[in-house]
């Protein structure tokens, strides 16, 4: 049973390229979450999707970032025009959340992003 | 505004003691916690969860102790084993949404 799988687990980018880093969640889970870790600080989160939905945004930065889940294939984080400041460790979790039940989240090995 | 709280960011303990990792929250909505354990350059690694309804939860060496009053949890792990250094997150979940709000971690090391 495969775990949460993030590609890839490092990317460099240049200020102002684009960024898309993906997720595949555990088999059986419908249920994913994307966090972001900076240089010594802990974990936060930035959105929870379902399968074409986006449950919960309200970790993300208004702007250049955005997050889908499609019907078919993994979730995709995508920043647009990546500043210094993007560089960090974001990592993915999925869950098999159903109704208003709470599941522990499973997390992938991330991915680091370098921007230059 | 840091809702959960690891205020220790490190602990050194002996192979074969105890270990006792503290985590505090503020916002009364959250009831369910988590502990994760985190190598370099891995993703975090489940290991033992609490519901609020409950006061304790063990699974082998690892017991998790909620004091609901207190807005407190701790995780304690016995015996301590080189192997469980790592860095420990505690986090928490209010159970009318998905996201999981994280301390900022305690760094353990175990000394053979």
């Amino acid at each position: 049973n495969a775990g949460v799988m993030q590609n890839p687990r490092h990317l460099v980018r240049r200020r102002g390229q684009e960024a898309r880093l993906r997720c595949s969640p555990m088999k059986g889970h419908s249920h994913v979450y994307w966090y972001r870790q900076l240089p010594e600080e802990g974990l936060k989160f930035m959105v929870y999707l379902q399968k074409e939905n986006i449950i919960d945004e309200s970790g993300m930065p208004k702007e250049r970032f955005s997050a889908e889940f499609p019907k078919e294939g993994p979730s995709i984080l995508r920043i647009q025009q990546v500043v210094r400041g993007d560089s960090a460790a974001y990592f993915c979790a999925s869950s098999p959340r159903t109704g208003g039940a709470i599941y522990e989240q499973y997390f992938g090995p991330g991915t680091r992003l370098t921007v230059t | 505004d840091q809702q959960v709280k690891q205020n220790s960011p490190s602990l050194s303990v002996q192979e074969g003691r105890i270990s006792i990792l503290n985590c505090d929250y503020t916002n009364s909505m959250f009831d369910y916690f988590l502990w994760y354990k985190k190598y370099p350059a891995e993703g975090p690694t489940f290991l033992i969860s609490i519901s609020s309804i409950k006061d304790k939860n063990e699974d082998g060496r690892f017991t998790v102790f909620l004091n609901k009053s207190a807005k407190h949890l701790s995780l304690h792990i016995v015996p301590s084993q080189p192997g469980d250094s790592a860095v420990y997150f505690c986090a928490a979940s209010a159970s009318n949404t998905g996201k999981l709000i994280f301390g900022q971690g305690t760094t353990l090391q175990v000394k053979p």
